[in-house]
């Protein structure tokens, strides 16, 4: 079975651009999470989506957003990109029913010049 | 204070000894526990998901969780130098993840 896949592996931008970030879950999970990974402050939640629907966010700007497609598979776009949003963006999935364990992808890796 | 504490890290021990690590949780409404195994460069891979107080096994590894002292350990044991990764603590509540800062363990051959 095949997990979850992230793309680009690693992507390199400049402040003020807009970075687009991708992920395909699980066969069979409908729930995809986005997570920021940065240097000294662990996994944070940044967003909840599950039957193509936000369901939840963290204390992220809205320059933070995404969208899930009807196959599932998620992308999180930041726009206007700082410094500090230079991160390890991680994608997890998860089935749709309660309290099932959420499968991290490899992430991405943001960085901004 | 934060919802998650670790215990301070890293930790470097010898091949063959047991790895003890734990961390504490402020939050009583968390519900699931889990343990993450994270290599340098890949993402997070779930070791150990646990619900109610008490010991679960998996091979080498057991989880431990003490509700009503809100501490949950992980505990390695026979470590080998494939163990050395970082290790995060993660505590669910409704959808919602919270992590841990993450320990280092080096195992040394």
């Amino acid at each position: 079975e095949a997990g979850v896949t992230q793309s680009p592996t690693h992507l390199i931008k400049t402040r003020g651009q807009q970075a687009t970030l991708r992920c395909s879950p699980i066969s069979g999970h409908t729930s995809v999470y986005w997570y920021q990974q940065a240097l000294g402050l662990g996994l944070q939640f940044l967003l909840w989506y599950d039957e193509g629907e936000e369901r939840n966010r963290g204390n992220f700007p809205p320059r933070f957003s995404g969208r899930q497609f009807p196959n599932y598979s998620s992308e999180l776009n930041v726009n206007a990109l700082e410094l500090e949003d230079s991160a390890l963006y991680l994608c997890a999935s998860s089935s749709g029913t309660d309290y099932q364990p959420q499968h991290f992808g490899d992430g991405t890796r943001l960085s901004i010049l | 204070q934060k919802e998650v504490e670790k215990d301070p890290g890293p930790l470097s021990v010898p091949e063959g000894a047991i790895v003890s690590l734990n961390c504490t949780y402020s939050n009583s409404a968390f519900q699931y526990f889990m343990w993450y195994r994270q290599y340098s460069r890949k993402g997070p891979e779930l070791l150990m998901y646990t619900y109610s107080s008490g010991n679960k096994e998996d091979g080498r590894f057991t989880a431990q969780v003490d509700k009503s002292s809100k501490y949950i350990s992980l505990f390695i044991r026979d470590s080998q130098p494939s163990d050395s990764a970082t290790y995060l603590c993660a505590m669910r509540f409704d959808y919602k993840l919270s992590f841990g800062a993450g320990t280092t363990v080096t195992v040394r051959a």
